[in-house]
């Protein structure tokens, strides 16, 4: 039971580029999650999605786009990468109830 | 907007110390405040969490304090120690569907042996 797992865990983008930040889990969550990480700063939600088939926007989704065509997997798509887009990068996810399990996070830096 | 306001942001206290931090809401519909837990390169681990029908809820070490009247709670460390150094947050959210987490800044806490 691997729980939420992220690759990768750094990636350097030059400005302009796209990358896609994987994520999956092995748990049967139905919840899947996207937040991102400034320094200094809690974690700002960009994403989610309740289920296979069904995304929606969180506080932060400008410039990022996710799809989610299984119950396990739940992609984050940066298109057009920005050095506003630097920051630390968590998946996570939940079934029942209110415990969030998130991932060790993609450190992402644009230059 | 920042919806849960985190204090202070980072925190010393000598081993066998109490570590207290605050956290103050504005959204009075949340009805789950959640404390976790981040060690460097590691993603948040759930340490303890509340809802607004009790006051105080206590696990081990670890104790929230939850005032609805004047929408703030906060996590006290009792006997803190070095293996306590890292970085809480605390969240806030409201039972629907999604259940999306509102999260503080963040403390950086250090405890020093």
């Amino acid at each position: 039971n691997a729980g939420v797992t992220q690759t990768p865990k750094f990636r350097i983008l030059k400005i302009g580029q796209s990358m896609t930040l994987q994520c999956t889990q092995d748990m049967n969550h139905n919840y899947m999650y996207w937040y991102r990480q400034d320094p200094g700063m809690g974690l700002k939600l960009i994403y989610y999605s309740v289920g296979a088939g069904i995304t929606d926007k969180g506080e932060v989704p400008n410039g990022y786009n996710v799809s989610r065509s299984t119950t396990e997997d739940f992609p984050l798509r940066l298109e057009l990468a920005a050095p506003s887009q630097t920051s630390v990068y968590f998946c996570a996810s939940r079934r029942t109830g209110n415990g969030y399990t998130f991932g060790s996070g993609t450190r992402l830096t644009v230059v | 907007q920042q919806q849960v306001k985190q204090s202070p942001q980072s925190l010393i206290v000598q081993k066998g110390g109490i570590s207290i931090i605050n956290c103050a809401y504005e959204n009075t519909a949340f009805d789950y405040f959640p404390w976790y837990q981040q060690f460097p390169g590691k993603g948040p681990a759930l340490l303890i969490a509340i809802r607004p029908d009790v006051s105080e809820k206590k696990e081990g070490r670890f104790t929230i304090s939850f005032n609805k009247s004047a929408k703030q709670f906060s996590l006290h460390i009792m006997d803190s120690q070095p293996g306590d150094s890292a970085t809480y947050f605390c969240a806030a959210t409201i039972n629907n569907a999604g259940n999306m987490l509102t999260f503080g800044g963040g403390t950086r806490l250090m405890v020093k042996p």
